[in-house]
């Protein structure tokens, strides 16, 4: 089955640039969307498509694709930004829809 | 505002089975799918299917046939997980989403339910 694999852990320091990326044969043909999870909190939408945001998350929030990988970059990281971090995507081979393993944020 | 709001709480026993219900508002409950996640304690995302409110067809990951079962009730704009054979590994927070897609190239999960805790334990 495909799989969308991301690092498990990341750190940044505070106001510096993060980028947090997944991986898998899917995204040549599909984009990814992500979501950032606070404990205790469901997943919230920050990113989808080519490098769309909901209303509500601070442009400091971006995407990229290239090839198999799709990237989500935190431009000058704040302590709020200290979460998990999920990529998902449609898939082109077992179950229809997938998520990545999840990348846990540090805000140092 | 869009809102997708989850029943309580549930404590099974192994084997039981379990109905979570998701109640949606604030937008047209037919125009959209909804999808199924769950998340074991400290573990990541784990999709597990999906509704076409419209049609009621329904898509489930693999490891979950014949297990979970996704229906709908249009004239309360619900949707409901049932899962039966429950086993200790399913205790979990599971999650309803609503789906937006867009020229069948990138789909998104927004907003999300508040999630239901599922305990299984004898």
């Amino acid at each position: 089955s495909s799989e969308l694999t991301q690092d498990p852990a990341v750190s940044v320091a505070l106001g510096q640039t993060v980028r947090i990326t997944c991986q898998g044969d899917t995204l040549r043909k599909y984009y990814a969307s992500w979501y950032q999870q606070k404990p205790g909190q469901a997943p919230a939408l920050v990113i989808y498509g080519k490098n769309n945001r909901p209303s509500g998350i601070p442009d400091r929030f971006s995407g990229s694709n290239t090839g198999n990988t799709a990237s989500l970059t935190i431009t000058g990281a704040q302590a709020e930004d200290e979460a998990d971090y999920y990529c998902y995507s449609r898939d082109t081979s077992g179950d229809p829809w997938v998520f990545g393993g999840g990348t846990q944020l540090t805000v140092l | 505002q869009v809102q997708l709001v989850q029943s309580g709480a549930e404590v099974q026993k192994p084997g039981a089975s379990v109905r979570v219900s998701c109640r949606t508002s604030g937008y047209t409950f037919t125009d959209h799918y909804i999808h199924w996640m769950r998340q074991a304690p400290g573990q990541g995302l784990e999709w597990m299917g999906c509704i076409n409110p419209k049609s009621g067809t329904t898509h489930n990951a693999q490891r979950f046939q014949g297990r979970v079962t996704l229906t709908r009730d249009t004239s309360v704009n619900t949707v409901y997980m049932d899962m039966t054979r429950l086993r200790s590994d399913d205790t979990a927070v599971y999650f309803c989403a609503r789906d937006i897609s867009w020229q069948d190239l990138v789909w998104w999960l927004d907003p999300w339910g508040q999630g239901t805790l599922v305990t299984v334990s004898s």
